[in-house]
């Protein structure tokens, strides 16, 4: 079965902390991607990831940077936390999207990160 | 701004009734709609999805419709069970090269038994 593992379920971390967040899925997944999901503001996309090294910025990526040095691993790094960044971070991988019924996300459990 | 909307932010449904969750979306340029669920302390599950070259699909319960010209999709769960209560999202993307997926903001769904 599919599986996209995330490192931490609950992070409390304090505001200036460098704070990292793994994901890892099983699949041989090309694409990976970070979000985070706030109330009444839905998933919003913070990287991407569609080949190792390789990232592009999505809508919300300040105060964030990834690392992606193998293909089932996709870093989300918080170089200095900060109150605003208390969120769900949720990580998600998918197929090259190549054709019908082949693009759709699986996503990990999600961490829950308090920044206090 | 949001280029997929999920206007109504929950929905409360008998047991047995149809559940009818809408989407509406602004760019043209999407071409594949998905839908997830989240339950609390979990990460959405993929549901059902539609092409663009299709109006209807169906999988057991759950129904999505695509109205192109309205650029409005809509979700129907019939009959709704306490089980799905969740929230449920929607997306869209292209398929023509970019990767990025556009996700509304979420309907809080509550089957009441």
């Amino acid at each position: 079965d599919v599986k996209v593992t995330q490192s931490s379920r609950y992070l409390v971390k304090r505001t200036g902390e460098k704070v990292f967040l793994e994901c890892v899925q099983d699949m041989d997944h090309e694409n990976m991607f970070w979000y985070r999901q706030d109330p009444g503001l839905g998933l919003r996309l913070i990287y991407f990831s569609y080949d190792v090294k390789m990232k592009e910025k999505g809508d919300i990526p300040e105060g964030y940077s990834v690392s992606r040095e193998k293909k089932e691993r996709f870093s989300l790094i918080l170089e200095s936390a900060s109150t605003n960044q208390t969120s769900m971070y949720l990580c998600a991988s998918s197929l090259i999207a190549a054709g019908q019924g082949r693009v759709r996300q699986f996503f990990g459990p999600g961490t829950r990160l308090t920044v206090l | 701004d949001q280029q997929v909307k999920q206007n109504s932010p929950s929905l409360s449904v008998q047991e047995g009734r149809i559940s009818i969750l809408n989407c509406d979306y602004t760019n043209s340029m999407f071409d594949y709609f998905l839908w997830y669920k989240k339950y609390p302390a979990e990460g959405p599950t993929f549901l059902i999805s539609i092409s663009s070259i299709k109006d209807k699909n169906e999988d057991g319960r759950f129904t999505v419709f695509l109205n192109k010209s309205a650029k409005h999709l809509s979700l129907h769960i019939v009959p709704s069970q306490p089980g799905d209560s969740a929230v449920y999202f929607c997306a869209a993307t292209g398929l023509s090269g970019t990767y990025k997926y556009i996700f509304g903001t979420g309907t809080r769904l509550k089957v009441l038994a």
